[in-house]
């Protein structure tokens, strides 16, 4: 299995609402990474999990709550966000945590309304 | 925080022709990876080049990479039409795996 399932596939959500994004993976990574990308921009990195530990936080903002209950499963919680939140929320593994390459699901569309 | 830079942004061209992308970063680095990416969707690894490493093959892509120069090229020979796509280059720095601007491909039969 080489897959990294990411749901939902599509989310519409209130600026009130609290949701959470799911990954999940059976490679035995031992890295698993969440991305933000716009229309037409490169991902940006937001959160890097090395061994279940929380290792990088590119300075995101409260709204969005990483989560690593165990080495398969990702999870990203969000509240309150905004409009400009809205973009394709990718989650990505790797067998190494410093150097080998990334598996990435196919994304949640999310819109915030 | 986007690290490598690509040019060009856009490139057009016929099947059959070769098609070259580069990119280029700014701090040291464990490797550099390259990436495809159909219609916004998810992103699909190509190839992996070490920062020990010159040159790597696979099927028809070529990878050089030059860290003197901080710089690293992807040709793809031989296009088809099926190779249109984004793509982008991601360097890796300890556990950080960052992503350039990208190259839109569109190969035209």
């Amino acid at each position: 299995d080489t897959e990294v399932t990411q749901t939902p596939k599509h989310l519409v959500m209130g600026m009130t609402n609290k949701k959470s994004l799911k990954c999940e993976q059976h490679m035995g990574h031992r890295a698993m990474y969440w991305y933000k990308q716009k229309a037409k921009k490169p991902p940006e990195l937001m959160f890097v999990y090395s061994y279940e530990k929380l290792s990088i936080n590119e300075s995101v903002p409260s709204r969005f709550s990483p989560e690593c209950p165990n080495s398969s499963l990702l999870n990203l919680h969000l509240h309150a966000l905004q409009p400009e939140d809205s973009a394709l929320y990718l989650c990505a593994s790797s067998q190494d945590p410093a150097g080998t390459e990334a598996f990435f699901g196919q994304g949640t569309r999310l819109t915030v309304v | 925080s986007q690290q490598g830079e690509e040019d060009p942004q856009a490139l057009s061209i016929q099947e059959g022709e070769n098609a070259t992308m580069n990119c280029s970063y700014k701090t040291s680095i464990n490797n550099l990876q390259w990436y495809r990416q159909n219609s916004g969707r998810g992103l699909v690894h190509l190839i992996l080049i070490r920062s020990n490493e010159r040159e790597k093959h696979s099927g028809r892509l070529r990878v050089t990479l030059d860290t003197s120069k901080k710089s690293s090229s992807l040709l793809i020979t031989a296009s088809r039409a099926a190779d249109t796509a984004s793509y982008f280059c991601a360097t890796q720095a300890g556990t950080a795996l960052i992503f350039g601007k990208g190259t839109t491909l569109s190969v035209s039969s």
